[in-house]
């Protein structure tokens, strides 16, 4: 089973600011990487999938990068609606796998 | 317009089974392509990936719960039920069923809105 790391656990970063998650898996996945976002109370939604392209209606300020065991998602100028709690997964094998989450917070 | 709605007890004891069905509308479950996954999230903690079903009725499980996890679909209803034998109170978490795509069903781009379920006596 391939584990995903994600880092780091909590992101402090103000309003307007760029903020950089990353996301490493425990042996490579090629671009077989989605990210998604999750809002309290609310289920995932599809960010990123094939590690770079966005999903349908997802803004430009959302960017995925990466491949085979390092991955990154970049929020260029976080909007309030952005603090949210964001996780990857791999889709290389099965079992397909997510990370623990990287919480993204208003600094 | 692909929608997914969890249905199932909110309270199960420890050592029942749980039955879980997901309703979709806005696809088929016979359509070539198509698959349908659970995905859960214990209260406080991270997803996890259990299970998926194809419109051909292939199955995936998770290792580490197959033993206890059984996955079907009923295409006239269009329905997808999942089955956890021995719940235990670690199996406490929102489930969640979500339509997947992209080759074979590599990501969940649709998602139910989750049904919290208590493991306790």
């Amino acid at each position: 089973e391939i584990v995903m790391t994600q880092s780091p656990a909590t992101l402090s970063v103000s309003p307007g600011e760029r903020a950089t998650l990353s996301c490493r898996a425990s042996q490579s996945v090629t671009r077989n990487l989605a990210w998604y976002q999750q809002k309290p109370g609310q289920a995932p939604r599809l960010l990123i999938y094939g590690a770079s392209t966005r999903a349908t209606g997802i803004p430009a300020r959302f960017s995925g990068s990466g491949s085979g065991t390092e991955f990154t998602l970049t929020i260029s100028s976080l909007q309030s609606e952005d603090f949210a709690v964001y996780y990857c997964q791999h889709f290389n094998n099965w079992p397909r796998t997510f990370g623990q989450g990287t919480k993204v917070e208003i600094k | 317009q692909i929608t997914l709605k969890e249905s199932g007890p909110t309270l199960v004891k420890p050592t029942q089974t749980l039955t879980l069905t997901c309703t979709i509308s806005g696809f088929s479950l016979s359509t070539s392509g198509v698959g349908v996954g659970w995905i859960r999230q214990s209260p406080g903690k991270a997803l996890e990936w259990l299970a998926l079903i194809y419109w051909d009725a292939d199955k995936r499980y998770s290792p580490s719960l197959q033993s206890r996890l059984t996955i079907t679909r009923d295409t006239s209803k269009n329905q997808v039920v999942l089955t956890l034998t021995n719940m235990d109170p670690v199996d406490t978490a929102t489930y969640y069923c979500a339509h997947c795509s992209g080759g074979t069903c590599n990501y969940f781009d649709y998602w139910g809105q989750g049904t919290l379920v208590t493991v306790s006596s």
